[in-house]
């Protein structure tokens, strides 16, 4: 099955500095590649996503870049805020042997400190 | 609209007893799916479902068992409950392209349920 491994575990920036999360994935059929946010003691939402067939996507400071070839994906947030501190899993769906699945990464604790 | 409603919101189970996690939306999403997640663990997939009548198991099913007999609801039964089990439980449901999840997931409140 699928294996996304997620870099680093933890991250501390600076307010406005730039915060980079990098997932790895090991199935070459998958084809979609979502964000989601955690904020502490709620649900994860999605932030941002992107497929197969495109390389990079942007939604004001956040942006995700996708390398099939090398089979990593990033997660970009510029001009870090305090309410970005978070936690960020990246996630990876494919067709398993018969039904399709997401898999998710271990998870990022971003802080940001004014 | 409710989006996906998951119950209870918090459980203390003794070991080797058994309950069932309910978990409903209305936003007629072919893909329902249940995740345990566990410090630094992320979210583990335990069963999924792309359709009524069609589940299959995830990464971590030993322990639970699923079923899905309408759209709006896949509840998740745990069968003998064991410390192990010890975690916070995410229902999500999504749209599915090709039965491919791959469109948001919406996700439930969570459970936080503890074994003793």
């Amino acid at each position: 099955g699928e294996n996304v491994e997620q870099h680093p575990s933890t991250l501390s920036v600076q307010e406005g500095d730039s915060a980079v999360i990098k997932c790895t994935y090991s199935d070459s059929a998958s084809n979609y590649f979502p964000w989601y946010k955690q904020e502490l003691g709620k649900r994860p939402q999605l932030i941002i996503d992107i497929r197969s067939n495109v390389g990079e996507k942007k939604d004001q400071r956040i942006a995700v870049t996708l390398n099939k070839t090398a089979k990593h994906f990033s997660l970009h947030i510029t001009e870090t805020q305090p309410e970005d501190s978070a936690v960020y899993f990246c996630a990876a769906s494919t067709k398993g042997s018969t039904l399709g699945r997401l898999y998710f990464g271990r998870g990022t604790q971003l802080t940001v400190w004014p | 609209n409710a989006g996906v409603t998951q119950t209870p919101k918090f459980q203390v189970l003794k070991t080797g007893q058994s309950m069932t996690l309910q978990c409903a939306q209305d936003m007629n999403h072919e893909y329902m799916s249940w995740y345990r997640q566990d410090p630094g663990m992320g979210l583990r997939l335990i069963h999924y479902s792309v359709g009524a009548g069609i589940t299959d198991q995830g990464e971590v099913p030993n322990g639970y068992n699923v079923s899905r007999s309408t759209t709006e609801d896949f509840p998740l039964r745990l069968l003998s409950a064991a410390p192990s089990q010890t975690s916070v439980y995410f229902c999500a449901s999504s749209r599915t392209s090709t039965g491919v999840a791959d469109t948001e997931a919406f996700f439930g409140q969570g459970t936080r349920l503890t074994v003793v």
